[in-house]
């Protein structure tokens, strides 16, 4: 059992590239979420979904798409990348988030020059 | 968006101190309150998930309480060891809507 396996590890990016970070889960949870950490600013939410087929926007959305086709994965896209991406990113999943917690992967790493 | 706030932001105590921190959440259409530990270059781990006004859990030396009608929940730590030393995540939900986290307490325990 995987859990939830984000890749890649780690990314360096060119101010105005775009990518993909990749999240999927193996549990068959309906909820899935994208969080940058910043430091002194905790988990902020980016994007999230309660099912396939369904997304929404969290705090921070700005400058990243997301899409769920699969209940299994949940892709994060930077557009056009800016310097004020580069972060650690955490991707999680749970059934729903008032029966049980969420369970995180182990996070990307991404600078933008 | 849900403003989940969180205090103190850092904490420095002594081994086999006791302390506690504080998570503040809008008590309107509360859906569920969750705690993480969270150590440096690693993932948050699930502490607990709490839903029922008045409830309390337990895990070894760690508590938690929380009360929905006000929006707060404390966190308790019994005797603190060095390796409880790690941020402290808190993060609310309203039915319907996604989890959101607080900026973290940190709590540093010297030996």
């Amino acid at each position: 059992n995987a859990g939830v396996t984000q890749t890649p590890k780690f990314q360096v990016l060119k101010t105005g590239q775009s990518m993909t970070l990749q999240c999927a889960q193996d549990m068959n949870h309906e909820y899935m979420s994208w969080y940058r950490q910043d430091p002194g600013m905790g988990l902020r939410l980016i994007h999230y979904s309660v099912g396939a087929g369904i997304t929404d926007q969290g705090e921070v959305p700005n400058g990243y798409n997301v899409s769920r086709s699969t209940t299994e994965d949940f892709p994060l896209r930077l557009l056009s990348a800016a310097p004020s991406q580069t972060s650690v990113y955490f991707c999680a999943s749970s059934y729903d988030t008032r029966l049980e917690p969420q369970h995180f992967g182990d996070g990307t790493r991404l600078s933008i020059l | 968006i849900l403003n989940v706030e969180q205090s103190p932001q850092s904490l420095h105590v002594q081994e086999g101190d006791s302390t506690n921190f504080t998570c503040s959440f809008p008590s309107s259409n509360f859906y569920a309150l969750h705690w993480y530990r969270w150590e440096t270059a690693k993932s948050p781990e699930a502490l607990f998930v709490m839903t029922l006004n008045g409830d309390e859990k337990k895990k070894g030396r760690i508590s938690a309480t929380l009360n929905t009608k006000e929006g707060y929940s404390y966190l308790y730590i019994k005797g603190s060891q060095p390796e409880d030393s790690a941020t402290y995540l808190c993060a609310s939900s309203q039915a319907g809507t996604a989890l959101i986290f607080g900026k973290g307490t940190t709590l540093s325990v010297s030996s």
